[in-house]
Formats: structure tokens, sequence, C-alpha cells
């Protein structure tokens, strides 16, 4: 079945510094990556959308410049959290579809981010 | 706009007993609905869909759900819940044309021996 690699699974940083989360699908060409965020206990926050070749589509609300998204590649997109805050801190979890939606999404394991 | 509510934050089901997670919709246009377990740290599974068909839909690990479209709902049942079974449920629902995962707020569930 389809999977989708995301990685680093837990990564500390310093405030102030950047920090990337890769979202890679294996067996599979994503037409469309999401990125979502998710506080304790609470359910996924959709932070962007992004479509191979084009520039990601964000969320109300979600900081354009200081959550980078690329979409270089039909399997490959990446999360670039820059001059990190402690509020930053989260679980970041990548999804990536094919084609319609019918064919449902798959999800990334997710990237427990802590920054210091 | 989709939307989806899912009642009761925490669910207690004794070891055996029925896992009953309800799930009510809101969409303009016949949806696509969706249920996915969590386990801590971990990324979403899916554990069942429905997209058109027969609206008794068979899962992973046992569950199933039912599209009742006269109540907007796409409740999750298992007849006889598993230790393994502890862990977070989302209901989650999107529409032909629309790519949008609209999520519920989750069902955190409790496995009691």
């Amino acid at each position: 079945g389809a999977v989708v690699s995301q990685h680093p699974s837990r990564v500390i940083c310093k405030s102030g510094t950047s920090v990337k989360i890769e979202c890679r699908s294996l067996d599979f060409q994503a037409t469309t990556m999401f990125w979502y965020r998710q506080f304790p206990k609470q359910s996924l926050m959709l932070m962007a959308t992004s479509n191979e070749g084009s520039k990601a589509t964000y969320e109300q609300g979600v900081e354009k410049d200081k959550f980078l998204i690329n979409h270089a590649s039909l399997t490959l997109s990446t999360l670039t959290v820059t001059s990190a805050h402690p509020e930053d801190s989260s679980f970041y979890i990548c999804s990536a579809s094919f084609r319609q939606t019918a064919y449902g999404y798959t999800f990334g394991s997710g990237t427990r981010l802590t920054v210091v | 706009a989709q939307s989806v509510t899912q009642l009761g934050s925490h669910v207690s089901v004794s070891e055996g007993a029925l896992v009953l997670l309800r799930c009510n919709y809101s969409s303009s246009v016949p949806p696509y609905l969706f249920w996915y377990v969590q386990y801590p740290n971990q990324g979403l599974q899916l554990l069942l869909k429905y997209t058109t068909g027969a609206t008794l839909v068979k899962g992973i690990n046992g569950f199933e759900a039912e599209f009742k479209k006269s109540e907007t709902s796409f409740h999750l049942t298992k007849p006889s819940a598993h230790m393994s079974d502890a862990a977070e449920y989302f209901c989650a629902v999107s529409r032909y044309g629309n790519n949008r995962l609209a999520f519920g707020k989750g069902n955190q569930v409790v496995v009691i021996p």
C-alpha cells in the first residue's frame, strides 16, 4: 500500500535556528501534500497544502515566511520552521494524496519538534 | 464547507465490550468519510473509508462504520474491544473536487481490563 516516510521523528533545536522536516511518498506519486500541526490532546490543524511545482497554499493565521514549504517533486515535500521559538514546539504531520480524494490520504509518522 | 462533530473526548470501554464512537458531519454535497486511528507519537492510520456504494464499510482490526445519509452520521463500531484498541480516533470528511480533509476533535479510547 501507499507509504509516506517522514523524518526526523524527533528533533530538538535551539531558539533561533531552522529545522527542516521531510515527507516522502515511497511508492506513489503524491499530487498533493498536506502539512498539519497537532497540539497535545487536540485534533490536527491544517497548516498548508502544496501541489508539486506550485507554491503552497497556507491556511489563515499560518505564517508562510516562518513555515516554508517546498514541494519540488511528486515524491518529496519539505517543511522548514525558520527562526524557531519554543511556541513552535509541536507535533507536525504530513499527508499525501493521490489523484482524487476517494483514494484517501496517507499520513507520515509525524515529527516531534522541541525548541529549547 | 465540511465539518465533523465527535462528542465525548474520552471514551472508556471494558475489554470485550462494544466500542461505539459517534461521528456526525455536515456537507453540502455527498461526502467522502474516513476514520483514522492514532497511537502516541505516531501519524494517522486509516481504519476505513466510505466513498460510494455499500453504506456499511468494514475496516481493519475488526472495525466497521455505517454511512447514514438521513442522519448525516458515520459511527464507528467494534463488537469486542481489545486492549490494543486504546488510542485516539479521528473522524474526517472530504468531498470530490475539494481535497481538504476536515477532522473531528477526536476520541481518546481507554480500554479497561
